[in-house]
């Protein structure tokens, strides 16, 4: 019963290190997700996959990528990391088309640049 | 462009409490309205949700109330337990594109339950 699946749980980088976040899902779902979350700011949408083979901007996209290697998996990549984007990173997905269909999220990963 | 606003926290009650979280948001159109939940360590997890004005989404006693007129979402519980303390997030549906939605988030409420 795994749903989303986020590797790793935490990382330390210094600045200029690049990284990636690894997420699969197990759930068949179309669409994938990738948020940050900082304190008192809620969880911002970076990027977004509505289907394997394509991906978008979210809100705050600069200094990110991502690849959806296929319908399961969907990484986030960091190319050169800066303090800023230390946050916790969520993954997540959603099924069925319609606004009303809730997105599943993964247990984060939380990221520290020094 | 489409925000949501939620009451500042932490908010601390006793076991047994009544429990009130508002939010209200802005939008152009009729969003669909959710509430998430995070407990310690985990990911968030839906709540509740309403479509349509005047819906009402309920689940594990937790009610709120889709109010077009008010523009607003507040998430309530009529007795509140030591397992409710968790942080929850008011989000919208912004938009949907190829079947992929875009929610906005508020920026959470951290709730404590003392027994």
């Amino acid at each position: 019963n795994a749903g989303v699946t986020q590797t790793p749980k935490f990382q330390v980088l210094k600045t200029g290190q690049s990284m990636t976040l690894q997420c699969a899902q197990d759930m068949n779902h179309n669409s994938m997700y990738w948020y940050r979350q900082d304190p008192g700011m809620g969880l911002r949408l970076i990027y977004y996959s509505a289907s394997e083979g394509t991906t978008d901007k979210g809100e705050v996209p600069n200094g990110y990528n991502v690849s959806r290697l296929n319908k399961r998996e969907f990484s986030l990549r960091l190319e050169s990391a800066a303090p800023s984007q230390t946050s916790v990173y969520f993954c997540a997905s959603s099924g069925r088309q319609g606004n009303n269909q809730p997105q599943h999220f993964g247990d984060g990963t939380r990221l520290s640049i020094l | 462009g489409n925000s949501v606003t939620q009451m500042e926290g932490p908010v601390t009650l006793s076991e047994e409490a009544f429990l009130t979280i508002n939010c209200t948001y802005t939008a152009t159109g009729y969003p669909s309205l959710f509430w998430y939940v995070q407990y310690p360590g985990e990911g968030l997890q839906l709540l509740l949700k309403a479509t349509k004005a005047d819906d009402k989404g309920s689940n594990k006693g937790f009610e709120a109330t889709y109010r077009k007129e008010t523009t607003s979402f507040h998430l309530e519980k009529g007795s509140v337990q030591v397992s409710d303390s968790a942080v929850y997030f008011c989000a919208l549906s912004d938009s949907v594109i190829q079947g992929a939605q875009k929610l906005v988030f508020g920026q959470g409420t951290r709730l404590t339950i003392n027994p």
